[in-house]
């Protein structure tokens, strides 16, 4: 049973419209959730952390998360082409384990 | 803040020669280092955990005489692939663990691509 679970896509947006990730997790007890951008070729770049229940805005990105649920999400607003990449979530399990558990990644394509 | 370098970034060798990759945080001390592997088209596989000054921690399946890690100071980590065989050709990417914001935030190095003949 797969701990961390994103739609792996391919997640086709047009242009300035708003791009919507999802991600879910089997550990009740996880208190940090992280959002990564990966465009191919390259190394994970951090580009969200959340904490607590709510919403957390930076610039064009909002990330969501809902304990109750068992859920996180990242909404990037206006998308831009150069959005197009893979969004991995990560989420550090609960009992002090300091691995990061990671999504296979959704692939999100921005069309212009 | 919080960049993680990685050298070399791509290194080609024979195979049964060994390679060392080393993994630096420039501006925030890292007890925690990473080390992750990715095969084209796939997801990260974590390898191993690096504390500073003590073992590293395998994942299951990861032969620790074949990759091995040292973290000698709270700003490098090193991986040395022994034996290298064309199957160890992969991309290979460390991340530090900044504790000094969050506890758990890790960032990534811009990874390793190695290629063995």
């Amino acid at each position: 049973q797969k701990e961390v679970e994103q739609n792996s896509g391919p997640l086709s947006v047009p242009e300035g419209a708003i791009a919507s990730l999802n991600c879910t997790y089997s550990d009740r007890g996880s208190q940090s959730f992280f959002w990564y951008r990966q465009y191919s070729g390259k190394s994970p770049e951090l580009i969200m952390s959340i904490y607590s229940n709510g919403d957390k805005e930076d610039g064009r990105f909002t990330a969501q998360l809902n304990k109750a649920s068992q859920y996180v999400s990242l909404l990037i607003r206006d998308s831009q082409p150069s959005d197009s990449a893979t969004y991995l979530c990560a989420v550090n399990p609960s009992g002090g384990n300091e691995k990061l558990t990671f999504g296979t990644g959704t692939r999100l394509t921005i069309i212009p | 803040g919080a960049v993680v370098s990685q050298h070399p970034s791509w290194v080609i060798c024979k195979s049964g020669t060994s390679v060392k990759i080393e993994c630096r945080s420039l501006d925030f001390q890292a007890t925690t280092m990473f080390w992750y592997r990715q095969f084209p088209k796939q997801s990260l596989m974590l390898m191993a955990t690096s504390n500073e000054g003590s073992k590293a921690t395998y994942e299951q399946g990861v032969e620790k005489d074949k990759f091995l890690i040292n973290h000698a100071s709270l700003t490098l980590s090193t991986l040395t692939v022994t034996s290298a065989h064309p199957e160890d050709s992969s991309f290979y990417i460390c991340s530090a663990r900044d504790g000094g914001q969050g506890g758990e935030t890790q960032y990534f190095g811009p990874g390793t691509r190695l290629l063995v003949l």
